[in-house]
């Protein structure tokens, strides 16, 4: 079972690129990225889900590095409606992995 | 439908009293998940259906909750003698599930659950 690390809470400026990084040191073979962003008040969105390498999409990308140890998703020129929690989750189809996967998220807070 | 539909979207109840929260998930989809979320907290496992395998009760907190999942679409969740400690925001998801993909998990908008 994947566990994964993000930091709490991330800070940042409109206009700026926020960067989260997920510590995911024992991923296995079958196991996908996958990131979701919770508003307050809303249920998870899925935003992105990459294998390896570089995966970009209209809202972020996402970067695994070789070992996919980490994953680092990169969200461009945020806005204050970026505000939000987001959920690293690392998983494959066959295992019920997502029911433990979900920890605090990383708070993301753009202010003007 | 487009999305998991979940309802009641609000619920307030005595404390003592049942509830039943229902889930459409996305058509097509035999994984569907139930979640629990506190204030301010992270999303908190409860009970996984996969097509028409025995579920994965481990997450329930208590035999005060159950769920169901009838011909391998809708499910409810029912709570009984509900509690203070269940007020939370229920959330219901679905996947494809399946062989080789990445099993991508679509939720609702949640439950809203308050007890009094």
């Amino acid at each position: 079972l994947a566990k994964t690390t993000q930091p709490i809470s991330m800070d940042s400026y409109e206009g700026q690129e926020v960067n989260i990084t997920c510590s995911h040191n024992n991923i296995a073979t079958n196991d996908y990225i996958t990131w979701y962003q919770q508003f307050p008040s809303q249920g998870p969105r899925f935003i992105i889900q990459g294998y390896k390498t570089k995966v970009t999409n209209e809202v972020a990308s996402l970067f695994i590095p070789a070992d996919r140890k980490s994953s680092t998703l990169s969200l461009p020129r945020v806005s204050l409606s970026d505000t939000a929690v987001y959920y690293c989750l690392v998983g494959d189809s066959f295992s019920n992995d997502y029911k433990l996967s979900f920890g605090a998220g990383t708070t993301v807070t753009v202010r003007a | 439908g487009a999305g998991v539909s979940q309802s009641p979207s609000n619920k307030v109840t005595e404390k003592g009293k049942d509830v039943e929260l229902r889930c459409d998930p996305i058509s097509g989809h035999t994984a569907l998940y139930w979640y629990r979320q506190s204030l301010g907290q992270g999303l908190e496992f409860l009970i996984y259906f996969q097509g028409n395998s025995a579920p994965d009760k481990s997450g329930l907190p208590s035999d005060r909750f159950s769920a169901e999942r009838t011909g391998g679409s809708v499910s409810t969740l029912t709570i009984q003698r509900t509690q203070q400690e269940d007020s939370a925001v229920y959330l219901c998801a679905s996947s494809l599930g399946g062989e080789g993909i990445g099993n991508t998990i679509y939720f609702g908008e949640g439950s809203w659950l308050t007890v009094v």
